[in-house]
């Protein structure tokens, strides 16, 4: 199976600031691996899709890039409604497995 | 508008059966992959399993193979998940999920049907 191990696993920070997540693959994942942002309660938001594709309707302050097994998701300006838990997912090969996730907390 | 909406959870004990139902509407369902995705309680998410577009091709994830079988309905834009033998462990939120047509990611998510599980 493919691991996904995102750092941090807690990020301080502050809104304005510029901050960047990092996920990496325990294998080559080419270009298929995609990024969900989760607030308590709710299901998970896509962000990003096939690395570094941007959702409709998501922020242009949201960008990622990255390939094989290394990929970062990055929030070039935080806005208050950033402050939540970030996960990235591959579909390279079954299982499809999900990173531990990222939280993102206001400092 | 996209809508997945599940049902079906609960509390069940150990050894249990239960079955959740996801709802789609608001897109051509016979057209996309369909998956579940489970959250247990503080912890990340985690797939289940995925189908295909006419049934015919599921996929597990270890935990669930063998227990858990999914299944669709495309005549009433209808997905299922049929949960036996449930262990404490199985305890989450699970989320029905729409695959886009072109990669396994999940582009559309219902609110979640929460399952319990007792020893």
């Amino acid at each position: 199976d493919i691991q996904l191990t995102q750092s941090p696993f807690t990020l301080s920070a502050s809104v304005g600031d510029r901050v960047t997540i990092t996920c990496r693959a325990s294998q080559n994942v080419n270009s298929w691996l995609a990024w969900y942002q989760q607030k308590g309660g709710r299901p998970p938001k896509p962000l990003i899709y096939k690395a570094s594709n941007l959702q409709s309707g998501v922020p242009s302050r949201f960008s990622a890039s990255g390939s094989g097994t290394e990929f970062t998701l990055t929030i070039s300006s935080l806005q208050p409604d950033d402050f939540a838990t970030y996960y990235c997912q591959h579909s390279n090969s079954y299982p499809i497995t999900f990173g531990q996730g990222t939280r993102l907390e206001i400092k | 508008e996209v809508q997945l909406v599940e049902s079906g959870g609960g509390l069940v004990q150990s050894g249990g059966s239960l079955r959740l139902s996801c709802a789609g509407s608001g897109f051509t369902f016979s057209s996309h992959w369909m998956s579940w995705v489970r959250q247990a309680p503080g912890k990340g998410l985690e797939w289940v399993a995925n189908i295909n577009r006419d049934g015919s091709v599921k996929r597990y994830g270890d935990p669930v193979k063998g227990r858990f079988t999914i299944s669709r309905d495309n005549a009433k834009n209808s997905l299922s998940l049929q949960l036996d033998s449930l262990r404490v462990e199985d305890t989450a939120v699970y989320y029905c999920a729409r695959v886009p047509a072109s990669d396994s990611w999940f582009d559309y998510w219902g609110q979640g049907s929460p399952v319990s599980v007792s020893s």
